[in-house]
């Protein structure tokens, strides 16, 4: 089936904006992972929701990050009064319990200006 | 100290060298270990993992595993232009789904 999706690919804002990352991840998998990839860095976890347990948000940087996840379906990433430094990629993947691999989606690339 | 250390110097090497990557890590807690493929502009795709130690082969690529020094290694023979990508190590703890520790990354160029 159709892999992870994630809109928009491309995001520009000016400082002290909130912006809204939407991932889709594949039908069925139960676990979906946010992580965060600046210029240069590895990628550096942020939240991770497993069915309809809490989420580990241990990742979230500031409280201006916070994520939602309704079930095993779309989950949107939002960051509030955006900085320069949360200029990054943000990238979103799901794994379901067939194989041990996390399915990444292509990512969308924050420009804060 | 980072839990996962990663060298992120590129890597230029002609085609058909051997190329050689390594990581090493802090947490004894890690029992999965993956090297995953990340073209320009894409998420990264998993490309070999391992679990504890040893060795792991597929096709032009071999990965292995030292938990006794904490380090692991992806090596590709025959290196292709295709090659050319970063490639990032991972590596998570027991469980299956555990989130991932990333290594920076290596950029890999083959010239033709």
């Amino acid at each position: 089936g159709a892999g992870v999706s994630q809109s928009p690919s491309n995001k520009v804002t000016e400082k002290g904006k909130d912006v809204e990352l939407r991932c889709d991840p594949i039908s069925g998998h139960t676990a979906l992972y946010w992580y965060r990839q600046r210029l240069g860095q590895g990628l550096e976890f942020l939240i991770y929701f497993q069915g309809n347990s809490a989420p580990d948000k241990s990742g979230l940087p500031s409280d201006r990050f916070s994520a939602e996840r309704t079930g095993e379906s779309v989950s949107t990433l939002t960051i509030q009064r955006t900085q320069q430094e949360d200029s990054a990629v943000y990238l979103c993947a799901s794994w379901g319990t067939e194989t041990y691999e996390q399915y990444f989606g292509p990512g969308t690339r924050l420009t804060v200006t | 100290q980072k839990e996962v250390e990663q060298d992120p110097g590129p890597l230029s090497v002609p085609e058909g060298a051997i190329v050689s990557l390594n990581c090493t890590y802090s947490n004894s807690a890690f029992q999965y270990f993956m090297w995953y493929r990340q073209y320009s502009r894409k998420g990264p795709e998993l490309l070999m993992y391992t679990y504890s130690s040893g060795n792991k082969e597929d096709g032009r690529f071999t990965a292995q595993v030292d938990k006794s020094s904490k380090y692991i290694s992806l090596f590709i023979r025959d290196s292709q232009p295709s090659d050319s990508a970063t490639y990032l190590c991972a590596m998570s703890g027991y469980r299956v789904g555990d989130r991932l520790a990333f290594g920076k990354g290596n950029q890999v160029v083959v010239i033709p």
